[in-house]
């Protein structure tokens, strides 16, 4: 298995507070994303990134910054968490050496914003 | 718009039986095609990739196959097991080799002993 972490595993917290999740890969993989999954809508694209300091948007970035300051870690920040943001988030990697495209998910956590 | 579906939410299987979920989608000219499977409670693990110029791919009990002018892909589970039951998840290349990944929602898959 690729070592990817998330922290926290379960988070609760209140509506307009900020909340950090962090990413945290061994593999020297290129690429980060963040994933929410949410029932009836499967997993959508947060944000990605594709080096050290380049991220991009992905479909429902609104309500989320990223940064990543270094290959091993990636972190999403709701800035002023809603409760529409109560969710599962998924962080996963790819882009090792032999370039196979898959990607490798760490073990998700669940956040609920009261 | 963009769409990917796959075929039902939930499939029951009889143990030993054939299990194929279909993944179909519009709009897109994937470059490749992946399925994963997700257990509850944890992240999805990836299982196959076939690129748009394959036809077919198997590993062990699992066979895909792509279809582009249909655009669709098929996902076979054969002498399926208990074991198997999951939600199997399609995914497309979307971004024209820039390493992004749209997902479909998912089949619930239950092998029946």
């Amino acid at each position: 298995d690729a070592g990817i972490t998330q922290s926290p595993r379960h988070k609760v917290t209140e509506t307009g507070t900020p909340v950090t999740l962090r990413c945290h890969q061994t593999e020297n993989h290129r690429y980060m994303y963040w994933y929410r999954q949410d029932p009836g809508h499967g997993l959508r694209l947060i944000h990605y990134s594709y080096g050290v300091k380049d991220t991009d948007k992905g479909e429902v970035s609104d309500g989320y910054s990223v940064s990543r300051s270094k290959t091993e870690d990636f972190l999403l920040t709701l800035e002023s968490a809603t409760s529409s943001q109560t969710s599962v988030y998924f962080c996963a990697t790819s882009g090792g050496a032999d370039l196979r495209n898959e990607q490798f998910f760490g073990p998700g956590t669940r956040l609920t914003v009261l | 718009s963009q769409k990917i579906e796959q075929n039902s939410e939930a499939l029951n299987i009889q143990e030993g039986k054939t299990a194929t979920l279909t993944c179909n989608y519009t709009n897109y000219s994937p470059a490749y095609l992946q399925w994963y499977r997700q257990d509850p409670g944890r992240g999805p693990v990836f299982l196959l990739l076939i690129r748009e110029n394959e036809k077919e791919k198997r590993k062990e009990r699992l066979k895909v196959t792509f279809d582009t002018t249909l655009k669709q892909s098929l996902f076979h589970i054969t002498a399926s097991q208990p074991a198997d039951s999951a939600t199997y998840l399609c995914a497309l290349d979307t971004s024209f080799g820039n390493e992004k990944l749209t997902f479909g929602t998912g089949t619930r898959l239950t092998i029946i002993p």
